[in-house]
């Protein structure tokens, strides 16, 4: 089965600018949570998407946001970049939920700021 | 809201176990302890979880012990590719938002 897929693995923006990344689950996970890793903050929880709904959400403001598709696939989104979004971005997905179910990652999306 | 505390770094010869410690004495009845690693920049890979009893599976084994309040990660037979970091995680309920709460993690350098 294949595993969790996100794209682009690389990204270049400038300050000011929007951003958007994709991730797709494995076949049969309806959930997707994202999470962004920073050398100083380390890995943080973004939000969690299920059944094209927000289910939890971080404490990251509202420059991030989500959404998720009736396929699952979801698509995060960061507005007005700043030189401190530059980051690992990881999405992750499971079965059901992060609640009841093991989450796996994908290999990431590393975004720099300029 | 780290809920976990594990040391630094631990340093490993190749083909001996790794014992990897893992404090968590705030956990709650019924969240899991979750044990991750991630190789230099690539994605976190699961490797076991448990909720009170220990867990084998083919990358390793869990010993949680019996008031919970900390756990050991063991990899029988470190080869060099178990370098990485491993994080132990606790799953937290509803209550603190349903997620994957990381902690700092030990990196693990496994020595030929």
């Amino acid at each position: 089965k294949a595993g969790v897929t996100q794209t682009p693995r690389y990204l270049i923006k400038t300050r000011g600018q929007q951003v958007t990344l994709s991730c797709s689950p494995i076949s049969g996970h309806r959930s997707v949570s994202w999470y962004q890793q920073t050398p100083g903050q380390g890995l943080q929880f973004l939000f969690e998407y299920f059944s094209e709904t927000q289910r939890n959400k971080g404490n990251f403001p509202g420059r991030f946001s989500g959404r998720q598709f009736s396929n699952s696939r979801s698509e995060m989104n960061v507005s007005t970049l700043e030189l401190g979004d530059s980051a690992l971005y990881l999405c992750a997905s499971s079965l059901r939920g992060v609640s009841t179910d093991t989450q796996y990652f994908g290999p990431g999306t590393r975004l720099t700021v300029l | 809201d780290a809920k976990t505390t594990q040391p630094t770094s631990m340093d490993c010869a190749e083909g001996r176990a790794a014992n990897l410690p893992c404090n968590h004495s705030t956990i709650s009845g019924n969240e899991y302890v979750y044990w991750y690693r991630q190789i230099h920049s690539q994605g976190p890979q699961y490797i076991i979880h448990g909720l009170k009893n220990n867990e084998t599976n083919e990358m390793a084994s869990l010993i949680i012990t019996e008031d919970r309040k900390s756990s050991t990660l063991i990899l029988p037979h470190a080869t060099l590719r178990d370098t990485a970091v491993y994080y132990c995680i606790v799953r937290v309920g509803k209550e603190y938002g349903n997620k994957l709460v990381f902690g700092a993690g030990t990196i693990l350098r496994v020595k030929s």
